[in-house]
């Protein structure tokens, strides 16, 4: 598929549990994003991969999230001891660096930490 | 910093036009988007418009930019009820490799 994906869909967790996230960008896209929507809510920026440069971390909440780009391809995001706040949807984009900048997004992970 | 915002909410009955309108504070703005987010579903790109344009028409869409303002609108034609969904506006520079959204409008239509 030449879509961005996302894995898994749907993932229900206990608090206090880590999870990871995963999103495969469209290929030979080198900027990938990660952003939050609470329901009914707009996009919450996390962070921003471009290449191999450091990433812009200034949107992740709080020190329980992290994200890695390896390869320059697949990025996992994770949230340790996850809380109920941490409830949404996870969407990844990627686009193309120059041009017109457009982000292709993918389905979104939902998680849900009971 | 630099912000898009949008209207949160706008409801139309079935067959009438629908505007959903955006602000932006970025003057170097170079591109304008319009992304359509369907229930349980990712943003996709319906349109965009480069700032040197003031209209773009695509079938029933219908984008205006008003650079002076900083203000862009989407005009839906014969909205129907399956553009039920959440429009979000957004913003690019030539100045960041980035890209900045609005909050989205949640868009009802009524039979």
């Amino acid at each position: 598929g030449a879509g961005v994906s996302q894995s898994p869909s749907n993932k229900v967790t206990e608090k206090g549990k880590d999870v990871e996230l995963r999103c495969d960008p469209i290929s030979g896209h080198t900027a990938l994003y990660w952003y939050r929507q609470s329901l009914g809510q707009g996009l919450e920026f996390l962070i921003y991969f471009q290449g191999n440069s450091a990433p812009d971390k200034s949107g992740l909440p709080s020190d329980r999230f992290s994200a890695e780009r390896t390869g320059g391809s697949v990025s996992t995001l994770t949230i340790q001891r996850t809380q109920q706040e941490d409830s949404a949807v996870y969407l990844c984009a990627s686009s193309q660096a120059g041009g017109r900048y457009e982000q292709y997004f993918g389905p979104g992970t939902r998680l849900t930490v009971t | 910093g630099e912000d898009v915002e949008q209207s949160l909410f706008l409801s139309v009955r079935e067959g009438d036009s629908s505007v959903i309108n955006c602000t932006y504070t970025d003057s170097s703005s170079t591109y304008l988007y319009w992304y359509k987010q369907e229930p349980g579903a990712g943003l996709q790109l319906l349109t965009y418009i480069f700032s040197n344009m003031d209209m773009k028409q695509d079938q029933r869409l219908t984008v205006l930019l008003n650079k002076k303002d900083k203000h862009l609108s989407l005009r839906i034609a014969d909205t129907q009820t399956g553009d039920s969904a959440i429009y979000f506006c957004a913003e690019s520079s030539s100045n960041n490799n980035d890209m900045r959204f609005g909050a989205g409008t949640r868009l009802t239509v009524k039979p």
